[in-house]
């Protein structure tokens, strides 16, 4: 059974700093890897997709990066800004078409940037 | 394009009573998939529909749960009867035929059982 963790559960970081987010994940057979953003009381807005056979992904200052056989990702913030506070998932597909294309997610981590 | 849609965005009901959500996919995307996101924790996929015809219902709990997809654009899922540990939000996503197309997700429906 996959499972997804994400480190750390909660970041505070002053303005302008760059930030790095983890996410690891125990079966490494995967299709893709998404990273979500969250809002309080919103719902989920896709930041990056990494296909399997990708190393890294990048739009704007968002880079994220994917290393299969270990079983992990990273997304990294670049000169972080108070908008970009909110709660940040990753989350998994599986290989196998019979299971669907059935995201598992990790718990996520909540990040706040102070002005 | 227009997003996904859900309504209602909140709902308090009493234990055992029963509770329906409704969801508008995305134009054109034929996968719509259900997911239930309980407070501090990730979402968690209900039911996965391709058309109106159910790919995935694993994780459904079918004793309680159900959900419909007529004429494979809207859906519904309904709670009956609703116990306090259903209290979470209830996503609706969508993306295009494939399975490992990205999906887009809805606001989502705050439910509250008390």
């Amino acid at each position: 059974k996959q499972e997804v963790t994400q480190i750390p559960a909660a970041l505070s970081v002053p303005e302008g700093e760059n930030l790095v987010l983890n996410c690891s994940f125990t079966d490494s057979a995967i299709y893709n890897l998404q990273w979500f953003r969250q809002d309080p009381g919103k719902g989920l807005t896709s930041l990056l997709l990494i296909q399997s056979s990708q190393r890294e992904q990048t739009s704007g200052r968002l880079n994220a990066s994917l290393d299969k056989s270990s079983g992990r990702s990273t997304l990294y913030i670049a000169a972080s800004q108070p908008g970009d506070s909110a709660t940040y998932l990753c989350a998994v597909r599986r290989t196998e078409e019979t299971s669907g294309s059935r995201l598992t997610f990790g718990e996520g981590t909540q990040l706040t940037v102070n002005p | 394009e227009a997003g996904v849609a859900q309504s209602p965005r909140y709902k308090i009901i009493e234990k055992r009573q029963s509770v329906a959500f409704w969801c508008n996919p995305i134009s054109g995307h034929a996968t719509l998939y259900w997911y239930q996101q309980i407070l501090g924790q990730g979402p968690k996929l209900l039911i996965q529909f391709q058309n109106n015809g159910v790919v995935d219902d694993s994780q459904l709990p079918k004793d309680r749960f159900s959900a419909e997809r007529l004429k494979g654009v809207d859906s519904t899922l309904k709670i009956q009867p609703a116990k306090l540990e259903d209290s979470a939000v209830y996503l609706c996503a969508s993306s295009r035929m494939g399975w490992s197309r990205e999906q887009f997700f809805g606001p989502g429906t705050r439910l509250t059982v008390l």
